[in-house]
């Protein structure tokens, strides 16, 4: 069975530390998508990046980068200099393969505090 | 451009009470989906609808019923509710291609006394 682990239930950092999100994902297909989702205070969720299984590349975009290594079956993400704005429940989501492309298996999600 | 609408942000039920949760897409999405959220479980997969006149159950489908009235449009329903069907209820559409991201609409604050 496909499962998606976000153990970090809650991070609280100050404002301009750097944080990483950890995600470890379970599968047995070699085709798979993984994603990671942001949803701030206001509740909705949104997408944020999406990498297929052969594509071990490191993406930077701005202050995030994503780290995904299929040895440990990981897709952690970083936020460099945090801000308040970062302040969201971050979700990390796993599909393709035996769930099919249509069915999205979420982790539980990491709070994420930045103050001030 | 609204993008993915529901309709109501918020309902109290009392238990045994049905309801329609609606959904409306106008970004032209092919596939359309229910999550409800529940603390400390994330989202979890109640119907979708692959393409327009099909339904399939997600993991958690029992309790619900879905309409894939249209392309735009998938509802959801509560035939009796239920208090564990107090959630957040999110409505997401997709491309036609699988496994891309889904865009999701503003959530509903759905609680059941």
């Amino acid at each position: 069975a496909q499962k998606v682990t976000q153990a970090q239930t809650e991070i609280s950092v100050v404002e301009k530390e750097d944080v990483t999100l950890d995600c470890v994902y379970e599968t047995r297909d070699t085709t798979y998508y993984l994603f990671w989702y942001k949803q701030p205070p206001s509740g909705e969720l949104v997408f944020l990046i999406r990498r297929n299984s052969f594509d071990e590349q490191n993406e930077i975009s701005g202050r995030y980068s994503w780290n995904f290594q299929k040895s440990t079956s990981s897709f952690n993400f970083t936020i460099t200099a945090s801000q308040v704005v970062d302040s969201a429940v971050y979700f990390c989501a796993l599909s393709g393969g035996s769930t099919g492309g249509f069915k999205t298996i979420f982790g539980a999600g990491t709070r994420l505090f930045v103050k001030a | 451009n609204a993008g993915v609408t529901q309709t109501p942000k918020f309902q109290v039920l009392k238990t045994g009470q049905s309801m329609t949760l609606q959904c409306a897409q106008d970004m032209n999405h092919n596939s359309m989906y229910w999550y409800r959220q529940d603390p400390g479980m994330g989202l979890r997969l109640i119907y979708y609808s692959a393409s327009e006149g099909t339904t399939d159950k997600g993991e958690v489908p029992n309790g619900y019923n879905v309409s894939r009235l249209n392309k735009r449009e998938f509802s959801l329903r509560l035939e009796s509710a239920a208090p564990s069907q107090t959630s957040v209820y999110f409505c997401a559409g997709r491309p036609g291609q699988q496994n891309t991201e889904a865009f999701f609409g503003q959530g509903t604050r759905l609680t059941v006394v």
